[in-house]
C-alpha cells in the first residue's frame, strides 16, 4: 500500500525559509524509475508543479521558482525534503507531495498523493 | 510553458446527467494528457492518463478522448460522488508539467 504524508510548519513569516518533509511508504526511491514530486495549490486556485527528485538523484525544478527551491532525499528514511527560500504571502498554499511515475505508453502521472499541508505566509 | 485551459469554468448538473469537460493545450501535446478529480479538502485523484486510459479502480462511467490540442472528459451518468473539481494536466513537456485551471461540477 502506497502512502505519502507531508509535514512542516503551518505558518511562516515573509522572507523565511520553508522546509517541508514528505514521508512515504509502499515504494522505494532506490527503485529504477521511481520519482517524487512536490505540487502546490493556493486557496481556490489551480495546481502548480514545483520540483521532482528521481531514483538516481536527478533533481528538476519549475523554471519560475528554480532559484528558491531545493529538493533532496533521504533514501534510507523514505523521505523527500523541499526547501523554499524567501517566502512571500503569495506562496500561501497547500503543498502536496506525490509519487511521479511513467507508465505505458510513456505517460507521466501522479498516481499517489499525500493529504497536503497548508502553509500560510504572514507576519 | 504549455498553457492549459478548461471549459466550462463550472457547471451545474443533476444525478444521472451526462457531463463533458473540455481541456485545450496552447500547442500540440499528442496524447500526453491526464485528468484528476479533486474533492474539497482532499488531494487530487488520477482518473484518466494518456488521454483515454482509465486508471485502475476508476469507474467506467469516466472516459477521456482527444489528441493534439483538444481533449474531453466525459462522465456518462453523473453520480452523487462525482461532484468535484476536475483538472487536466499535460505531461508532454515533462518535467515542466502544467495543469488546467479546473472545472467545478456542482449539484443543480
Amino acid at each position: 500500500q502506497v502512502t505519502l504524508k507531508e509535514s512542516g510548519p503551518a505558518l511562516v513569516k515573509p522572507t523565511q525559509t520553508l522546509t517541508l518533509t514528505c514521508s512515504f511508504s509502499g515504494f522505494s526511491l532506490r527503485t529504477l524509475g521511481m520519482r517524487v514530486s512536490w505540487i502546490r495549490q493556493p486557496p481556490g486556485k489551480a495546481l502548480e508543479w514545483l520540483a521532482r527528485i528521481d531514483w538516481d538523484g536527478n533533481k528538476l525544478y519549475t523554471t519560475s521558482l528554480k532559484t528558491r527551491l531545493t529538493i533532496s532525499k533521504d533514501t534510507s528514511e523514505n523521505q523527500v525534503v523541499l526547501t523554499m527560500t524567501n517566502m512571500d504571502p503569495v506562496d500561501t498554499a497547500t503543498y502536496y507531495c506525490a509519487r511521479d511515475v511513467v507508465v505505458v505508453p510513456a505517460a507521466q502521472i501522479f498516481d499517489y498523493w499525500g493529504q497536503g499541508t497548508l502553509v500560510a505566509v504572514s507576519s | 510553458d504549455i498553457q492549459m485551459t478548461q471549459s466550462p469554468y463550472s457547471l451545474s448538473a443533476s444525478v444521472g446527467d451526462r457531463v463533458t469537460i473540455t481541456c485545450r493545450a496552447s500547442r500540440s501535446i499528442s496524447r500526453y494528457l491526464n485528468w484528476y478529480q479533486q474533492k474539497p479538502g482532499k488531494a487530487p485523484k488520477l482518473l484518466i492518463y494518456a488521454a483515454s486510459r482509465l486508471q485502475s479502480g476508476v469507474p467506467s462511467r469516466f472516459t477521456g478522448s482527444g489528441s493534439g490540442t483538444e481533449f474531453t472528459l466525459t462522465i456518462s451518468t453523473l453520480q452523487p460522488e462525482d461532484f468535484a473539481t476536475y483538472y487536466c494536466q499535460q505531461s508532454y513537456s515533462n518535467p515542466q508539467v502544467t495543469f488546467g485551471p479546473g472545472t467545478k461540477v456542482d449539484i443543480k
